[in-house]
């Protein structure tokens, strides 16, 4: 079954520390793994791609990592405006699947 | 720059129908895969589907939860995409967006603003 699944629900982090986010696929994705970034009552954007490549104006202070099932999106430096839903997504064949993502918040 | 504009969002009863526009503008329309999302209050987004670009095959994809009763559709002509929704149902009550593919399909790296569909029973 196509299932993402994204831990923890909500993370509380102080502004400058570190933000670990986690996704984990039902099945392998080969490699094919975004994540977005939804602020309340916007669309959501695309941060990385390819598990690891960040979109064009994304700053660096996001990044992706992980293979097979298993997918981490790290914030090294948490600023205000991080403050956000941020989803995993699974693009490997249909239907593309999306987690039920994980609420950043600022402490 | 590009830009997608979503229209034809409304208040519906249950059994009935809407279309969907995406206008878009701002990068090859004609080649681009496109897709249509939707976000249920309170919930992730959900793939709902999918067209190809002028340059593959013309496929079309759908979620097995609109498969039969939903329709997308394009005129490159007019760099619009639509989504035509029939037989609508409580559960269909979304914010509909249109995204852009940055490969053929996926991932999705420009969105609309989305557009309210709320079915009543």
């Amino acid at each position: 079954e196509k299932v993402m699944t994204q831990s923890p629900a909500t993370l509380s982090v102080s502004p400058g520390e570190r933000a670990t986010l986690s996704c984990r696929a039902g099945q392998s994705v080969n490699s094919k793994l975004a994540w977005y970034q939804q602020q309340p009552g916007q669309a959501p954007r695309l941060l990385i791609y390819d598990v690891s490549t960040r979109a064009t104006g994304v700053p660096a202070r996001f990044s992706g990592s992980g293979s097979g099932t298993e997918f981490t999106l790290t914030i090294s430096s948490l600023q205000s405006e991080d403050s956000a839903v941020y989803y995993c997504q699974e693009y490997n064949n249909w239907p593309v699947t999306f987690g039920q993502g994980t609420k950043v918040e600022i402490k | 720059e590009v830009h997608l504009l979503e229209s034809g969002g409304n208040l519906v009863q249950s059994g009935g129908s809407l279309r969907l526009s995406c206008a878009a503008s701002g990068f090859t329309f004609s080649s681009s895969g496109m897709t249509w999302l939707r976000q249920g209050p309170g919930k992730g987004p959900e793939w709902v589907s999918t067209i190809s670009g002028s340059d593959s095959d013309g496929g079309t994809f759908y979620a097995d939860s609109v498969k039969g009763r939903f329709i997308i559709s394009r005129d490159n002509s007019k760099n619009t995409l639509y989504l035509r929704m029939d037989n609508l149902r409580v559960e269909d009550t979304a914010v509909y967006y249109c995204a852009k593919a940055l490969y053929k399909w996926n991932p999705f790296d420009q969105w609309g603003q989305g557009t309210l569909v709320t079915v009543s029973s």
